[in-house]
């Protein structure tokens, strides 16, 4: 049973950028098949991007083409988000998910982190 | 870019029969998840591949798919649903999800 474990909350100024880290245990990490999705206050989910096959290709939503980074190391088991030029409509909960299957569901979901952009 | 439309509420009442509707061009060609989503917590998967559930989801969780509609159904709903479901589909190497529904059971 994978556990995701995500880093803290953040406070951002808008203009900065915040990176946040997702590490698996307790299973085999399909680094192939890791997301972001984000929720806004009051909001639904929203798919950010992943990594979506075995050569470590990622693909971005369209909103995000440009301003968002997924990485993963494999040999920590961990991944990361890092979204640039932040401002106040990024305020959300960041989510990582992980498909055991690939990267068309998600049955791991991590416990979310609170960005805050806010001068 | 690929949309997903649910609708934005659902009411039942309790011991009843809940259905959630997710609707997308051609989505029968697609496979659907389903994810609940409860206040303050992350969401779940309870559905995937449109009619498949994870192990430790109840059987009263059942999925359908086909045409452009894709269904949720809970059976004997109990007081423990009341929560957020949204669909999810994979469209060309992007992930979609519908709007979410709130299930209010009342």
């Amino acid at each position: 049973q994978v556990q995701l474990v995500q880093s803290g909350a953040e406070v951002k100024k808008p203009g900065s950028s915040v990176k946040v880290s997702c590490k698996a245990s307790g299973g085999t990490f399909t680094s192939h098949a890791i997301s972001w999705v984000r929720q806004a206050p009051g909001q639904g989910l929203e798919w950010m991007g992943g990594i979506i096959d075995m050569f470590g290709t990622t693909n971005y939503a369209q909103k995000f083409q440009g301003r968002v980074s997924i990485t993963a190391d494999e040999s920590t088991s961990t991944a990361y988000m890092e979204l640039r030029s932040l401002r106040s409509g990024d305020t959300a909960v960041y989510y990582c998910a992980n498909g055991s299957g690939g990267p068309t569901y998600f049955d791991y979901w991590g416990q979310g982190t609170l960005v805050t952009v806010s001068s | 870019s690929y949309e997903l439309t649910q609708p934005p509420s659902v009411s039942v009442s309790p011991g009843q029969t809940a259905s959630i509707t997710c609707s997308g061009a051609k989505l029968g060609n697609k496979y659907v998840c389903w994810y609940q989503q409860k206040p303050g917590q992350s969401p779940v998967l309870i559905i995937y591949q449109d009619t498949t559930r994870p192990s430790g989801i109840p059987e009263r969780f059942s999925g359908s798919n086909s045409g452009n509609t894709a269904t949720l159904t809970i059976s004997g709903t109990q007081a423990m649903d009341e929560a957020d479901y949204y669909c999810q589909a994979w469209d060309r190497t992007t992930v979609v999800f519908g709007g979410g529904t709130k299930l209010t059971v009342l």
